[in-house]
């Protein structure tokens, strides 16, 4: 079965330091992943997705992410954490062909001035 | 505001009523997607649409829940006889492109409470 965990429910970052928010997957063929932010009283929106070639890959608001096939990973990273970076981060699959998204259940980001 | 919205954002139903929720994509989005969001968990597929042709639905998604999009253009999700575990966000969600991989518009949600 196609899966995506994230395995912290919540991680908590000094600003100024980096941080990473972990995702794991688990999917038959090549993936296709993507990391999506929810801010409070706001829809879910796109940082950034691997489809293939470089295994780093940059999204929106400074933050990268880390495809590593070996390990299953997709692992979102920044070097600088912002209060306002403060918010829910979602992993995501494709599964497939047919179009679906497969979430995991997503990450609290606290960031502590 | 040229994004993805829905109405309404809040909906307080009683068990056994019926409920229809309304997202309007961003206009020339031929995919438009539902999907249901509890806390703490990610979104829950519910079923998508290619253009007007409602191309898939999750095994979730019972005889009660039905969904439309006329004319391929907004979209309208129906829950016939309303229960409590039906309270959650509804997202909906649109993008343009044949391709597999291309990244959804989320609208700001529906959050449905079942009494």
């Amino acid at each position: 079965a196609q899966s995506v965990a994230q395995p912290e429910d919540q991680v908590n970052v000094a600003e100024g330091n980096p941080l990473t928010v972990k995702c794991t997957y688990s999917v038959s063929g090549n993936p296709y992943l993507f990391w999506y932010v929810q801010y409070p009283n706001r829809g879910l929106q796109f940082l950034l997705k691997y489809i293939t070639g470089d295994n780093l890959v940059k999204g929106s608001y400074g933050f990268e992410a880390e495809f590593n096939k070996s390990q299953t990973s997709f692992h979102l990273k920044k070097p600088s954490a912002l209060v306002s970076d403060s918010a829910l981060y979602f992993c995501a699959v494709i599964r497939g062909s047919n179009y679906q998204l497969i979430w995991g259940a997503g990450t609290k980001l606290i960031i502590k001035p | 505001d040229t994004g993805v919205s829905q109405d309404p954002r809040h909906k307080i139903t009683k068990r056994g009523q019926n409920v229809t929720f309304r997202c309007d994509p961003i206009s020339e989005h031929n995919r438009l997607y539902w999907y249901r969001q509890t806390l703490g968990q990610g979104p829950e597929f519910l079923t998508y649409f290619q253009n007007e042709a409602q191309l898939e639905k999750s095994r979730l998604l019972s005889d009660r829940f039905s969904a439309e999009r006329p004319k391929g253009s907004f979209s309208t999700l129906e829950i016939q006889r309303t229960e409590q575990g039906d309270s959650a966000m509804y997202l909906c969600a649109s993008t343009l492109g044949g391709a597999i991989n291309e990244k959804l518009f989320f609208g700001s949600g529906t959050q449905l409470s079942v009494l």
